[in-house]
């Protein structure tokens, strides 16, 4: 199956400081990429879906300014996460989708901010 | 936006039961997906549904869609420790994106 390389794996940044996160479908071409966001002991939650070449469409209740968004290729969706705190520490995961077909899931992406 | 409610939140069952984990919609969905997860890791594939009715089979794990396909099961037979994990469910509500169910926990005890 088609392969979505998601990095770093693992990131621990200081409050304030941005972070940024890369997804990259290995094999096939994604016009469309997903963000979530998972909290301990919770299911996936869908920040914002990422359109190659076009603005990104954010979720309800998700900051565009705090986590940006870009698309530029076919095989490239970063998802950055700007002046971080705390309470952005999470587990991002990203998924490259085509309709009624199989979705591609990164490894996800453990923020910490200290 | 699209939510997905999925029964129980949590379940414990002692290793070589059954059981069964519900996801229900609200809407028609146009696909509906099970993965297993464990926290902080990657989604692993489980099955696809698409049409109203259909079921699939994997090892010891099947997947039900309603004729409505609004709502699909998940029924794991004679249950074993590795099958431990998050199972979620999500849907394509015809939009093109991918919404998650609230998640199930499930710990199967040796």
């Amino acid at each position: 199956g088609a392969v979505v390389s998601q990095h770093p794996s693992r990131v621990i940044c200081k409050s304030g400081t941005s972070v940024k996160i890369e997804c990259r479908s290995l094999d096939f071409q994604a016009t469309t990429m997903f963000w979530y966001r998972q909290f301990p002991k919770q299911s996936l939650m869908l920040m914002a879906t990422s359109n190659e070449g076009s603005k990104a469409t954010y979720e309800q209740g998700v900051e565009k300014d705090k986590f940006l968004i870009n698309h530029a290729s076919l095989t490239l969706s970063t998802l950055t996460v700007t002046s971080a705190h705390p309470e952005d520490s999470s587990f991002y995961i990203c998924s490259a989708y085509r309709a009624l077909t199989e979705a591609f899931f990164g490894q996800g992406t453990r923020l910490t901010v200290v | 936006s699209q939510e997905l409610e999925q029964s129980p939140q949590s379940l414990i069952v002692q290793e070589g039961k059954n059981l069964t984990i519900n996801c229900t919609s609200s809407k028609t969905l146009y696909g509906l997906y099970w993965y297993k997860q464990k926290y902080g890791e990657g989604l692993i594939f489980l099955m696809m549904l698409q049409k109203g009715g259909e079921e699939k089979s994997h090892e010891k794990i099947t997947a039900k869609l309603d004729e409505k396909k609004q709502q699909s099961s998940l029924h794991i037979t004679a249950s074993q420790p590795s099958h431990a994990g998050i199972y979620l469910c999500g849907a394509d509500p015809g939009a093109n994106n991918l919404f998650f169910g609230t998640g199930t926990r499930l710990t199967v005890i040796p």
